[in-house]
């Protein structure tokens, strides 16, 4: 079992739509995660992270944690084609230092 | 200011060549860390310094040698590569080492052709 999994995709959502982008992990110590956003080409840049549960919100972006089920999420509202890109999912498992990634979701935002 | 700074922004290479990617920071992080970056996969970490010490060496080959010669500078040495290295290499730091809270920012990144 991968240390933190996402579905590949492509999601597809129309303008304005709400997008939701999940991620599971396995390791159950694991304390904070991170949701980077990666255009085609480009560096991975941080949208949020999470350390607690439960939610926690920055514009259009909601980033949602839930421990028990070892779940992770990022609702993007008024989803625009600028939102297209690869949405990584990312949490320290196991070594402190070592930040391990999903393979990433890749999301279309439709006109 | 979170802005970390890679350069060249692109490289084309020889198998016989050496090399270096350079990385630079100016936000008094203490950790700094290589990932290299396949088409259509994630990040992989490669190295993590922890104050400009080597922690981590994800048993990567001998010929990527990493550097850091100052709390600001990363440095990657390349000698010998295959054409299989070709990918985006990435440098990222992070304020301070092995707290489990520490956010990773990312430079733009190498873009790496191995000929």
């Amino acid at each position: 079992q991968k240390e933190v999994e996402q579905n590949s995709g492509p999601l597809s959502v129309p303008e304005g739509a709400i997008a939701s982008l999940n991620c599971t992990y396995s390791d159950r110590g694991s304390q904070s995660f991170f949701w980077y956003r990666q255009y085609s080409g480009k560096s991975p840049e941080l949208i949020m992270f999470i350390y607690s549960n439960g939610d926690k919100e920055d514009g259009r972006f909601t980033a949602q944690l839930n421990k028990a089920s070892q779940y992770v999420s990022l609702l993007i509202r008024d989803s625009q084609p600028s939102d297209s890109a690869t949405y990584l999912c990312a949490g320290y498992t196991g070594t402190a230092s070592k930040l391990t990634f999903g393979t990433g979701t890749r999301l279309q935002v439709t006109l | 200011d979170t802005e970390v700074t890679q350069t060249p922004k692109h490289l084309v290479m020889g198998m016989t060549n050496k090399k270096s990617l350079k990385c630079e920071q100016h936000m008094g992080h203490r950790a700094m860390y290589w990932y290299k970056q396949k088409a259509k996969k994630p990040p992989e970490l490669m190295f993590v310094y922890s104050y400009e010490k080597l922690s981590i060496n994800e048993s990567v080959p001998s010929r990527f040698s990493p550097e850091c010669p100052n709390s600001s500078l990363l440095n990657l040495h390349l000698h010998a590569l295959q054409p299989e290295d070709s990918a985006l290499y990435l440098c990222a730091s992070s304020q301070v080492p092995g707290r489990p809270r520490e956010t990773q920012y990312f430079g733009p990144g190498t873009r790496l052709l191995v000929l």
